[in-house]
């Protein structure tokens, strides 16, 4: 069985600080790994994505991942109220269904 | 970024009904998924459709689901008699023909709520 596990929060951060976000998952063999953003009713919507161990960034967000221990994170610096929303992790594998956690709620408080 | 857009953005029927939610990529595409989201659940996969027929599918997919590409360019799913168990958020994603990454995008949704 697949499995991708987050803290589903609610993840609480003051405008301006950095929200850290958390994801481990199952499967050794999973070989793409992506965050999503949800606002409550609304579809995912693509943040970033990381296929190699190591770090990533584009613009305030960046994406890190270590396949030895098979974690993924997602950091966000400079968080805004506009980013309160529940961030989905996804593991996935070439054209693979996604497998998702249960996402994070993140609050920023303005 | 590819575009998806679905149809019909709400549904609502009678338990036992057929509903038809349909997909519509406007870019490129590869494959096409299916997921739904019960409400405060994690997204779940459902189907996956590859050169019209299904690649793989989810034990959540049984007799009553099905998928059809009518014609050529919709993409549809057919819940034969619904439930109430089947009121969810239900995705369409698309994986691009190009770009060079396995990234896949989701459709807006459709909130079927079956009394």
């Amino acid at each position: 069985q697949k499995e991708v596990e987050q803290n589903s929060g609610p993840l609480s951060v003051p405008e301006g600080a950095i929200a850290s976000l958390n994801c481990t998952y199952s499967d050794r063999g999973s070989q793409s790994f992506f965050w999503y953003r949800q606002y409550s009713g609304k579809s995912p919507e693509l943040i970033m994505f990381i296929y190699s161990n190591g770090d990533k960034e584009d613009g305030r967000f960046t994406a890190q991942l270590n396949k030895a221990s098979q974690y993924v994170s997602l950091l966000i610096r400079d968080s805004q109220p506009s980013d309160s929303a529940t961030y989905l992790c996804a593991v996935g594998r070439g054209n693979t269904p996604l497998v998702f956690g249960k996402g994070t709620r993140l609050s920023v408080i303005a | 970024e590819p575009e998806v857009t679905q149809t019909p953005s709400h549904q609502v029927t009678q338990m036992g009904q057929e509903v038809i939610l349909r997909c519509v990529p406007i870019s490129n595409h590869l494959y096409f998924y299916w997921y739904r989201q019960i409400l405060g659940q994690k997204v779940e996969f459902l189907v996956s459709f590859y050169n019209n027929e299904i690649s793989e599918k989810s034990e959540i997919f049984d007799d009553q689901f099905s998928v059809e590409r009518p014609d050529g360019s919709n993409f549809t799913l057919k819940i034969r008699s619904t439930k109430l168990e089947d009121s969810a958020m239900y995705f369409c994603a698309i994986l691009p023909s190009s770009g060079g990454t396995d990234t896949q995008y989701f459709g807006p949704g459709t909130r079927l709520t079956v009394l």
